[in-house]
């Protein structure tokens, strides 16, 4: 079993639409949890850490549970400009910084 | 703009040759990473420096050798690569160990011929 989980998609939704992404993982030590959005050719960039009590960000919300062992992102009124992919990262030993992706999620948002 | 440096943004590099990614950051991090992503794939981990020690060390070949001269240099020598190793090579830091604002340089391209 990966050690972090995604569907890769695609998702294709239109503008507007609310679209949500899950994300497992296996180890049920892992401490930290983030989801990073990734352009085309681009570095990752941080959209949002992930809290026990989950969390809200705009139009970008995170739940985390502890029990199930998954994430998740929830995108409301989606933009064209969130097409990315959408990558779930896990501290899996955070000892160590063993900082693991999943393997992404595609997004595209169509007008 | 990245306050994670890294350079050279793209590297041709032939089998035999020996060549040097460098990294650098000056946000005060703590722990410094070396990923390599493929194209269509997710940055995968390589190695991790904790407090200037390496912390893990991902099963990479020994044609891959990382040095931490100090807490914001991260230097990634490469020797005898095959041209499957030809990625993307981003660095990261992150402020603590458990990887609290994570931040990544723009990676450096190399191809290996």
């Amino acid at each position: 079993r990966k050690e972090v989980e995604q569907d890769p998609g695609p998702f294709n939704v239109p503008e507007g639409a609310t679209v949500a992404f899950n994300c497992t993982y296996s180890n049920s030590a892992s401490q930290s949890f983030f989801w990073y959005r990734q352009d085309c050719r681009k570095e990752p960039k941080l959209l949002m850490s992930v809290y026990s009590s989950g969390n809200e960000d705009g139009r970008f919300t995170a739940q985390l549970n502890r029990a199930s062992q998954y994430i998740s992102l929830l995108i409301r009124d989606s933009k064209l400009s969130d097409s990315a992919t959408y990558l779930c990262v896990v501290n899996i030993r955070a000892s160590a910084s063993k900082i693991i992706f999943g393997s992404g999620t595609r997004l595209s948002i169509r007008p | 703009d990245t306050e994670v440096t890294q350079t050279p943004k793209h590297l041709v590099m032939g089998m035999t040759n020996k060549k040097s990614l460098k990294c650098e950051q000056h946000m005060g991090h703590r722990a410094m990473y070396w990923y390599k992503q493929k194209a269509k794939k997710p940055p995968e981990l390589m190695f991790v420096y904790s407090y200037e020690k390496l912390s893990i060390n991902e099963s990479v070949p020994s044609r891959f050798s990382p040095e931490c001269p100090n807490s914001s240099l991260l230097n990634l020598h490469l020797h005898a690569l095959q041209p499957e190793d030809s990625a993307l090579y981003l660095c990261a830091s992150s402020q603590d160990q458990e990887g609290r604002s994570l931040h990544f340089g723009n990676g450096t391209r190399l191809t290996v011929t």
